[in-house]
């Protein structure tokens, strides 16, 4: 596609239910990037995929948290016993160029999710 | 990350230029000024960036202080489309994070 995809757009779960969030990067894109942004609030970085590198997994909040990307390209973030605390938008994003280059990253528009 | 610091809020009349101010006193030798917007309701987008001369692009000019303690995102003509919330964010050379603050919610009157 043209632009980051992100699914499903809006997810409202119980509270202890697992979640899973689907991130589709720009083709050729090597750097995925997960960010989450409560009400009100700027951006907080989760996690970064580049290339076939481990991924920089410091800003993932706890271990119920965890991310994959597959093949280099789609991601998924998964949320495991979701609390009401995790309710945000999570926003992916994708760049041409990760370490040794400013790149300018190109963001979805968010997944909402919602614990009831 | 050396951090930057952004008025909270400004106002803008439709068809005026906007001066959209960034202080970055502890910036480093190789970190690039970023700007993104985020409209309401979407992802951030990126805006444009720069390291020392100023920039030009479609969208906007990007203003550094010779210095680089500071930087401006001039909106050479606001419309009302402009109205978002606008990010001023260093980046390493070889740091692959954007760490984002609150940003400037820029409002624009018709």
């Amino acid at each position: 596609g043209a632009g980051v995809s992100q699914s499903p757009s809006n997810k409202v779960t119980e509270k202890g239910k697992d979640v899973e969030l689907r991130c589709d990067p720009i083709s050729g894109h090597t750097a995925l990037y997960w960010y989450r942004q409560s009400l009100g609030q700027g951006l907080e970085f989760l996690i970064y995929f580049q290339g076939n590198s481990a991924p920089d997994k410091s800003g993932l909040p706890s271990d119920r948290f965890s991310a994959e990307r597959t093949g280099g390209s789609v991601s998924t973030l998964t949320i495991q016993r979701t609390q009401q605390e995790d309710s945000a938008v999570y926003l992916c994003a994708s760049s041409l160029k990760g370490l040794g280059g400013p790149g300018e990253l190109f963001f979805g528009e968010g997944s909402r999710l919602t614990v009831l | 990350d050396a951090k930057t610091t952004q008025p909270n809020s400004m106002e803008s009349n439709e068809e005026e230029p906007v001066h959209l101010p960034c202080n970055h006193s502890t910036i480093s030798g190789t970190d690039y000024i970023h700007w993104y917007r985020q409209l309401p309701s979407q992802g951030p987008e990126y805006v444009i960036h720069g390291l020392t001369s100023n920039v030009n692009n479609r969208m906007a000019s990007l203003a550094i202080a010779e210095d680089r303690k500071s930087s401006t995102l001039i909106l050479h003509r606001a419309t009302l489309r402009d109205a978002a919330v606008y990010y001023c964010i260093l980046r390493g050379g070889s740091n692959y994070k954007l760490t984002f603050g609150k940003g400037t919610l820029l409002t624009v009157n018709p």
